[in-house]
């Protein structure tokens, strides 16, 4: 079975403009989570999804949205991007809205020019 | 507020050496879970730790929890090189819907 996939890999932006990544849970896994990882951190907390509601926020700005597809895909949406949103973003699933267990995927990585 | 502290940041020992990293977190969890990191990569799961007093081992990591004294551990026995890498400690506040607060990553390198 695959794991959590992550879109794209690598990803090289401009302040103030958008970006979108996308991730795919595991097959069967409902709940999806978003983190971002800045260098030499550890990650933070951003979104989390299930069954297509939003059932928790990080301490992030209004820049960052995000939002979960019938299939369980997730998108994270980081509008007006500054040079601090560059990071490692993370896609974590779970079968069910308690964090259990999380599978990571690969993760983006997003450097803001 | 949940806070998540490991040390040390940075260790380097030798291949065949033990050694332990501590994760100190300051309010009642029910879940603590180490996470190891290669350069580059995502994050790859190694022990849930669901009560006072669990223990886990695989291979030549083994990991404690201690609920009353808020601490968890990871013990590293006879280190190998394969064993190079960034290890988190994160832990979920409460038995709820609450996301996982990592701590800042203890960056091993086992040297020959």
């Amino acid at each position: 079975d695959a794991g959590v996939t992550q879109s794209p890999t690598h990803l090289i932006k401009t302040r103030g403009q958008q970006v979108t990544l996308r991730c795919s849970p595991i097959s069967g896994h409902k709940s999806v989570s978003w983190y971002q990882q800045v260098l030499g951190q550890g990650p933070q907390f951003i979104f989390q999804y299930y069954e297509k509601e939003e059932r928790g926020r990080g301490n992030f700005p209004d820049r960052f949205s995000a939002r979960q597809f019938p299939n369980y895909s997730s998108e994270l949406n980081v509008n007006a991007l500054l040079l601090g949103d560059s990071a490692l973003y993370l896609c974590a699933s779970s079968q069910l809205v308690l964090n259990e267990k999380l599978f990571f995927g690969s993760g983006t990585q997003l450097s803001v020019l | 507020e949940l806070k998540v502290e490991q040390n040390p940041l940075f260790l380097s020992m030798q291949e065949g050496k033990n050694y332990t990293i501590y994760c100190n977190y300051s309010t009642t969890s029910d879940r603590l879970y180490w996470y190891r990191q290669d350069p580059g990569k995502s994050l790859e799961s190694l022990f849930v730790l669901l009560s006072n007093g669990a223990v886990k081992q695989e291979g030549r990591l083994m990991a404690s929890l201690d609920t009353k004294a808020r601490l968890s551990t990871l013990h590293i026995t006879a280190a190998v090189h394969d064993l190079s890498a960034t290890y988190f400690c994160a832990v979920v506040r409460d038995s709820g819907n609450t996301p996982l607060v990592f701590g800042k990553g203890t960056r091993l390198s086992v040297i020959a």
